[in-house]
């Protein structure tokens, strides 16, 4: 079993819903990050947070907003989608940022659909 | 700027043959790790082994061997006498100076009874 935890596993949703993604992990990790996932790619960084924090933004568009309530969660908001948003949504967290070495250990992700 | 290569897309076996998967990378960093993940079907990445640069041993962990050859950059893993459940997409990733994942474009295996 995962120790990262994300939920819903599935979503699908209209371009004018709002919804979120989940993520929680009890590790005792400072770093989170968001991923997405492609058909046939590797995961592409679209957020990381440290110790609670906004440390990296891949240009991502507004219409996902990340938030991290505390060390333990985090959630990805989404409003507005287009259907080329659809993918995988992998949650992963990771000792801290800095740390070269520390492994980032992922969720199962959410498959996003967007009708 | 980091990279990394895996030049096969898709390698396809027969159960108990053993199989190697190949990663080259590339960096101007000195100090860098190096990184090998499994991904079933499931979607969750699984972490398999982490190799820092200056560490230049070979690693075996039951069926799963690791080959990091500093002088070619490339850190290449073999699965022997594979099983079914070895089936995933592998992915392997490098992480130096700047602090982010760079992953490889993966390699899809698929075991076959």
């Amino acid at each position: 079993d995962t120790e990262v935890t994300q939920t819903p596993k599935h979503l699908v949703m209209g371009m004018t819903n709002k919804k979120s993604l989940k993520c929680e992990q009890h590790m005792g990790h400072r770093a989170m990050y968001w991923y997405k996932q492609k058909a046939k790619k590797p995961p592409e960084l679209m957020f990381v947070y440290s110790y609670e924090k906004l440390s990296i933004n891949e240009s991502v568009p507004s219409r996902f907003s990340p938030e991290c309530p505390n060390s333990s969660l985090l959630n990805l908001h989404l409003h507005a989608l287009q259907p080329e948003d659809s993918a995988l949504y992998l949650c992963a967290s990771s000792q801290d940022q800095k740390g070269r070495g520390q492994p980032q250990h992922f969720g199962d992700g959410t498959r996003l659909s967007i009708l | 700027a980091q990279k990394v290569t895996q030049a096969q897309t898709e390698i396809s076996v027969v159960e108990k043959e053993d199989v190697t998967l190949d990663c080259v990378y590339e960096t101007r960093d000195t100090t860098y790790y190096l990184f090998w993940y499994k991904q079933p079907p499931s979607g969750e990445l699984v972490f398999l082994i982490r190799r820092n640069s200056f560490d230049e041993q070979n690693e075996i962990s039951g069926r799963y061997s690791w080959n990091f050859q500093k002088s070619t950059s490339s850190f290449n893993f073999t699965i022997t006498a594979s099983q079914v459940v070895d089936s995933a997409v592998y992915f392997c990733a490098l992480k130096a100076a700047g602090n982010k994942l760079t992953f490889g474009g993966g390699t899809r295996v698929l075991v076959k009874p």
